[in-house]
């Protein structure tokens, strides 16, 4: 059971390039989630998708695209990428259970560098 | 608006406890996480507590929740190295597909 998966672990770009990062999940999740970490700022939500089928703005969506392909995958998308976009990216998924709760499950994350 | 705020740093000695503090501001918040993040990997939840409870106790692990002051806690008793990691605390955000984080807490176990 291989849980989330993102690909590529590591990536290089030059500013204005535009790269997609996946990730796939195994879990029949409903949720999946894409977040950014940054060196003390701990994680902001990008975007995030319910059901399959809808997609919704986080905290921190400008300069982002996503598409949820399926109920396993969802992709996000750097058009024009940004020194700014240099980043860990994490996706997560989970699976909402009555009265609120919310397990969330990461990948191991997605380091890009945006030079 | 919501927020959640942890301190930086925390180092302790192996073998002692550790506690890691963590205030919420969003007093609606159902569930309130602990994830744990070792180095180069995703986050791993490690506990969590329903708003109605004031303590819970896993193994190793106790958290302790005053609502009133809006101020969680995550108490590892007997830390270990393999302890050494950050540490986040999470709040159910307006809608309950979101999660708000803390920045984290990086504790260090000094053998």
């Amino acid at each position: 059971n291989a849980g989330v998966t993102q690909t590529p672990k590591f990536q290089v770009l030059k500013t204005g390039q535009s790269m997609t990062l996946q990730c796939a999940q195994d879990m029949n999740h409903n949720s999946m989630y894409w977040y950014r970490q940054d060196p003390g700022m701990g994680l902001r939500l990008i975007y995030y998708s319910a059901s399959e089928g809808t997609t919704d703005k986080g905290e921190v969506p400008n300069g982002y695209n996503v598409s949820r392909l399926n109920k396993r995958e969802f992709s996000l998308r750097l058009e024009s990428a940004a020194p700014s976009q240099t980043s860990v990216y994490f996706c997560a998924s989970s699976f909402q259970l009555a009265g609120g709760k919310n397990i969330q499950y990461f990948g191991a994350g997605t380091r890009l560098s945006v030079l | 608006g919501e927020d959640v705020e942890q301190s930086l740093f925390l180092s302790v000695r192996e073998g002692d406890s550790s506690v890691i503090n963590c205030t919420y501001t969003d007093s609606s918040s159902t569930y309130l996480y602990w994830y744990k993040q070792e180095p180069g990997a995703g986050l791993q939840l490690l506990t969590y507590i329903f708003s109605n409870m004031d303590m819970k106790q896993d193994q190793r692990l106790t958290v302790l929740l005053n609502k009133k002051d809006k101020h969680l806690s995550l108490r590892i008793a007997d830390t270990q190295t393999g302890d050494s990691a950050i540490y986040f605390c999470a709040e159910t955000g307006d809608s309950s597909y979101k999660l708000i984080f803390g920045s984290g807490t990086r504790l260090l176990v000094r053998p």
